[in-house]
């Protein structure tokens, strides 16, 4: 166990649709990372957010934002989905920030765009 | 450029060596790192390497970088069954974010 929650762990829902992807972070860590793994692209960093505030973006498309809040837990929100949205996302911790530079992840929210 | 790149499939026997070679593109690699999947799971921090060491050694894991060369290696001795597992090799750089560049990953089948 990472320490590294994600919530849910399965989302199915269909094309045009909203969802929130949630991930609560290992007590300590300020830093949170999102990653999505899909079959063309592999494992691509999307966001970071570093206390509350955003410290680099990735391959993120513009129908997708995140946030941060008060007690470090992250949000990921993917809006109009596609069915090419279909995806393993991780959200990850640690990193910068600690005495350490381990970066530990989420068990990830399978999501699936019908 | 944003490369890391690894070979897509390693099989080995039960108590043999296995060995999985990783290279990356990018010279202001600070920390480089290993992590496991296993069928269905997350992703498993195994060892990470900061970029000035040569080697690291954690129990059946050795870590092997060449920095000259931008080669990183994972050797697994005594391979089991429950080693076979997609083995992620990755980077990150001074660019004060730590955010991590993945390879595409390697998987390891073990047979008995």
């Amino acid at each position: 166990d990472s320490g590294v929650t994600q919530t849910p762990k399965h989302l199915i829902t269909a094309t045009g649709q909203r969802v929130t992807l949630r991930c609560s972070p290992r007590s300590g860590d300020l830093s949170v990372y999102w990653y999505q793994q899909s079959l063309d692209q592999g494992l691509q960093f999307l966001i970071q957010y570093y206390n509350g505030e955003e410290r680099a973006k990735g391959n993120i498309l513009e129908r997708f934002s995140a946030q941060q809040f008060p007690d470090l837990h992250s949000e990921l929100n993917l809006s109009s989905l596609e069915l090419g949205d279909s995806a393993l996302y991780f959200c990850a911790s640690g990193g910068i920030g600690g005495d350490s530079y381990e970066q530990y992840f989420g068990p990830g929210t399978r999501l699936t765009v019908t | 450029g944003e490369d890391v790149e690894q070979s897509l499939f390693l099989s080995v026997r039960e108590g043999d060596s296995s060995v999985i070679n990783c290279t990356y593109t990018d010279s202001s690699s600070t920390y480089l790192y290993w992590y496991k999947q296993e069928p269905g799971a997350g992703l498993q921090l195994l060892t990470y390497i900061f970029s000035n060491m040569d080697m690291k050694q954690d129990q059946r894991l050795t870590v092997l970088l060449n920095k000259k060369d931008k080669h990183l290696s994972l050797r697994i001795a005594d391979t089991q069954t429950g080693d076979s597992a997609i083995y992620f090799c990755a980077e990150s750089r001074w660019d004060n974010t730590g955010k991590l560049i993945f390879g595409q990953g390697t998987t390891l089948q073990v047979k008995p």
